[in-house]
């Protein structure tokens, strides 16, 4: 199975300031077709996961533009430019090219 | 917009069963694949199966395979997962997902005696 490996796994960030979080993957997630299904989830405190950014870099409806994705092959970032308190919670990175799917351990990004 | 709602959790003893359902609106659900995935108390994400967009294919995590089926019907844009031979270590949250974008609340299925 893919493994993918998330740092760090704990970051204490200030608000305003920029976070940025690596997801490596024990294989290429590059697909026959070119594609790369690398995708980044959030999950707020006692909420569902919802998806931020879709095949490394393409952020999700309602997804507020301080978030960014990328990376190829095996390396990929999510980057927030400006922390908020709502961005407090774990974030996955999640690979859907290799069966079985499989996420990262999660990183918990908490308020300094 | 994207809606999933699942439903069929519940309480059940070790080597029970229990069907999941999932029903879909805001997208063109023939035309996607399906999943499901878990979340153990206080664990990460697990993804647990997922069906092409005519149910010709099914594939499973090695932990469920023999035990879980998963199954749809595109004329009512619903997802199954049928789980039978339950154990402790499947009790979690389960959502529905088309192609990688969970969306719903999932359902809390717990498997103790």
């Amino acid at each position: 199975d893919v493994v993918l490996t998330q740092s760090p796994l704990a970051l204490p960030v200030t608000l305003g300031q920029p976070a940025s979080i690596s997801c490596r993957s024990s294989q290429s997630l590059v697909r026959n077709d070119g594609s790369t299904d690398l995708h980044w989830f959030q999950q707020r405190p006692g909420h569902s996961p919802r998806r931020l950014i879709f095949k490394v870099s393409n952020r999700d409806s309602g997804v507020p533009d301080r978030f960014s994705g990328s990376g190829s092959g095996t390396d990929f970032t999510l980057k927030i430019s400006r922390v908020e308190a709502e961005d407090v919670g774990i974030y996955y990175c999640m690979q859907g090219t290799h069966w079985p799917f499989t996420f990262g351990p999660g990183t918990k990004v908490d308020i300094k | 917009e994207v809606q999933l709602v699942e439903s069929g959790g519940g309480l059940v003893q070790p080597g029970g069963s229990l069907r999941l359902s999932c029903v879909a609106s805001g997208f063109t659900f023939r035309n996607s694949w399906m999943n499901w995935v878990r979340q153990a108390p206080g664990q990460g994400l697990e993804w647990v199966a997922n069906i092409k967009e005519d149910g010709s294919a099914q594939y499973y995590v090695n932990s469920v395979k023999g035990r879980f089926t998963i199954s749809r019907d595109n004329a009512k844009n619903s997802l199954y997962l049928q789980m039978n031979s339950l154990r402790i270590e499947d009790t979690a949250v389960y959502y529905c997902a088309a192609g990688s974008d969970i969306r719903g609340q999932g359902t809390l299925v717990t498997v103790s005696s």
